[in-house]
This record gives structure tokens, sequence and C-alpha cells, in this order.
């Protein structure tokens, strides 16, 4: 079946650094990818739709300049997140849609900022 | 590894029929949540179970937890052309706060 990569499954920085995130779909373009936040025990909360050349759409409420994505290839989507600070520690997961298919979620990255 | 089946992967139903999909884990949950994508849309979350027997209705939804928190079911009565769209599970094992483990989706299909 189709196989979302998405790397690092965790990582640890210092407060004020940038770490970017990686989301590959391995065997399928992924005309469309989803990046969502999820809190402990909690449900998904979509942070932004981005489509394979074009700028991402996101969310109320989320920093466009803090969280940035892109999606320069069908196959590759990354978010970066800037200066992050430790409110930002999270679980970021996402999500890669071929047109008109399925979307299919990565393992997760675990951000600690320290 | 950790992993929940859920089926059918399709299910053709007739507008007004029922349509249920079932989610079995190889783990213990301690809750599992279910999402809904409509074509062309993203998942979106519909509900999360978290007791042991536990059975919340949305409308013509109804979601079950089994009783030993491997199992979780989604009953729609009366299926109308909105219901259309992939209905994912995806449950949090007890040793885990954010690795959510998903079914792979039923693809709910209203026949014309």
């Amino acid at each position: 079946g189709a196989v979302v990569s998405q790397h690092p499954s965790w990582v640890i920085c210092k407060s004020g650094t940038s770490v970017k995130i990686e989301c590959r779909s391995l065997d399928f373009q992924a005309t469309t990818m989803f990046w969502y936040r999820q809190f402990p025990k909690q449900s998904l909360m979509l942070m932004a739709t981005s489509n394979e050349g074009s700028k991402a759409t996101y969310e109320q409420g989320v920093e466009k300049d803090k969280f940035l994505i892109n999606h320069a290839s069908l196959t590759l989507s990354t978010l970066t997140v800037t200066s992050a600070h430790p409110e930002d520690s999270s679980f970021y997961i996402c999500s890669a849609r071929e047109e008109g298919g399925v979307a299919f979620f990565g393992q997760g990255t675990r951000l600690t900022v320290v | 590894g950790q992993q929940v089946m859920q089926i059918p992967q399709y299910q053709h139903v007739q507008e007004g029929e029922d349509f249920t999909t079932y989610c079995n884990s190889s783990t213990t949950l301690s809750n599992i949540q279910w999402y809904k994508q409509r074509p062309g849309g993203h998942p979106v979350f519909l509900i999360q179970l978290v007791k042991s027997g536990e059975v919340k209705k949305q409308k013509r939804l109804t979601f079950q937890f089994g009783e030993a928190k491997k199992n979780s079911s989604l009953h729609i009565t009366a299926t109308q052309t909105t219901d259309v769209g992939t209905y994912f599970c995806a449950g949090f094992p007890m040793d885990s706060n954010y690795q959510l483990i998903w079914g792979a989706g039923t693809k709910l299909i209203i026949k014309p």
C-alpha cells in the first residue's frame, strides 16, 4: 500500500533554533499534503494544507511565519518550525494524498524544545 | 509491531441502507478516535472513545469501544449521500501519549 515517510521521528532542539521536518510519499505522487499538530492523547489539529507548487493554506490561528511549509515537489513537503520555543513542543504529523485519493499518514515527529 | 486492522476496505451501499466499519487492534488501547475524510478533503476528527464498552452517538452515527479496549466499530444508520467518504479509526496504545496507530480506512460508496 501507499507509504508516507516522515523524518525525523523525534528531535530535541534548543530554544531559538529552527527545525525542519520532512514528509515524503514513497510510491505515489502527493498533489496535496496536510500538516497536523497533536497534543498528548488529543486528536489531530490541522495546521495547514499544501498543494504542490503553490503556497500553503493555513488554518486560523496558525502562524505562517513560524511554521513554514514548502511543497516543492510531488513527493516531498517540509515543515520548518522557526525560532522554536518550548510551547512548540508537540507531535507533528503529515498526511499525503494523491489526486482524488485517500490521505495516508506519516509516522509523526516528536519535537521537544529545551 | 502494533497495528490496527480495519475492515472492510470498501463498502458499497444503496442510499438508505446501513453501513458498518470495524477496527481491531493488536494491542490494548487507551482510547480510540474516528476520522472522516470526504472526497477531496482531509481527515476530520469525529469522536474519541475512552472507556471500556463505551457507546456514543452522533445523530445517525453510533460508535462503540470494545470491553477489552482492542476493538471498535462505527455504524451509520440509513446512509445519505453526505456520508460518502473514507472513515478511519486511530488508537493510542496504552504506553503512548502521541503515537496513534491508524487503521487503513473504509471507503463508503453510495450506489447510484
